[in-house]
């Protein structure tokens, strides 16, 4: 079945740093890739997606091209901020009618002043 | 605002009383999924539904109900809960392939 797998964390950044959480995937078809963002206490937020290979998504200054020669998604951020400490999860949806997506397990950014 | 609403939001209780989470969705989707959180496996999906009466398994529907009597209501019930079904659930809703989640429940079963 489908999976995906990310770089555990924590990781742990000084502001202001150049941020890279990798993400791959295992998956037949053509998916569609995620990356979703989860605040402290909070659910999760849409981060960014892309829907097809060479696509690349970005939103408040994060990153990802979807790579199928390498089955890759990574994220990046060429400038961290505290404001980004969270948890990020890499997610992927097939185009079944089922929807789901399957999450990696998560990637904790810790950033400090 | 569009938005996707669960309640409650923390949840204690013990084993084999039933409970109910409610989640609604103010976006007129017709897809709407219930997941679970564990630490170290990501989100896993427990059932969805494609329609009003339209409800399917997913990942991990063993211990779960739910129902789909309305598009904008998608509750989750735990007839016995059992304390491995300790976790926080989020739902989600979809118009297309991407997911909108709720705040999430935090449940604890003792």
């Amino acid at each position: 079945g489908d999976s995906v797998t990310q770089m555990e964390g924590p990781v742990t950044l000084s502001e202001e740093a150049f941020l890279t959480i990798n993400c791959t995937y295992t998956a037949t078809g053509y998916p569609s890739l995620f990356w979703y963002v989860q605040y402290p206490g909070e659910g999760l937020q849409l981060l960014l997606k892309a829907t097809k290979a060479d696509d690349k998504g970005s939103n408040k200054g994060f990153e990802a091209t979807y790579r199928k020669e390498t089955t890759s998604f990574h994220l990046e951020k060429g400038s961290v901020q505290v404001s980004d400490s969270a948890v990020y999860f890499c997610a992927l949806s097939d185009h079944t009618g089922r929807r789901a997506l399957t999450f990696g397990s998560g990637t904790r950014l810790q950033v400090q002043p | 605002e569009a938005q996707v609403t669960q309640n409650p939001r923390y949840l204690i209780t013990v084993t084999g009383k039933k409970l109910t989470v409610t989640c609604s969705q103010n976006m007129n989707h017709e897809y709407m999924s219930w997941y679970r959180q564990d630490p170290g496996l990501g989100l896993r999906q427990i059932y969805y539904s494609m329609n009003v009466e339209v409800t399917d398994k997913g990942d991990v529907p063993e211990g779960y109900k739910v129902s789909r009597k309305e598009k904008r209501n998608f509750p989750l019930i735990l007839e016995s809960p059992s304390p491995n079904q300790t976790s926080l659930y989020f739902c989600a809703s979809s118009s297309t392939n991407e997911q909108y989640f709720g705040p999430g429940t935090r449940l604890t079963v003792t």
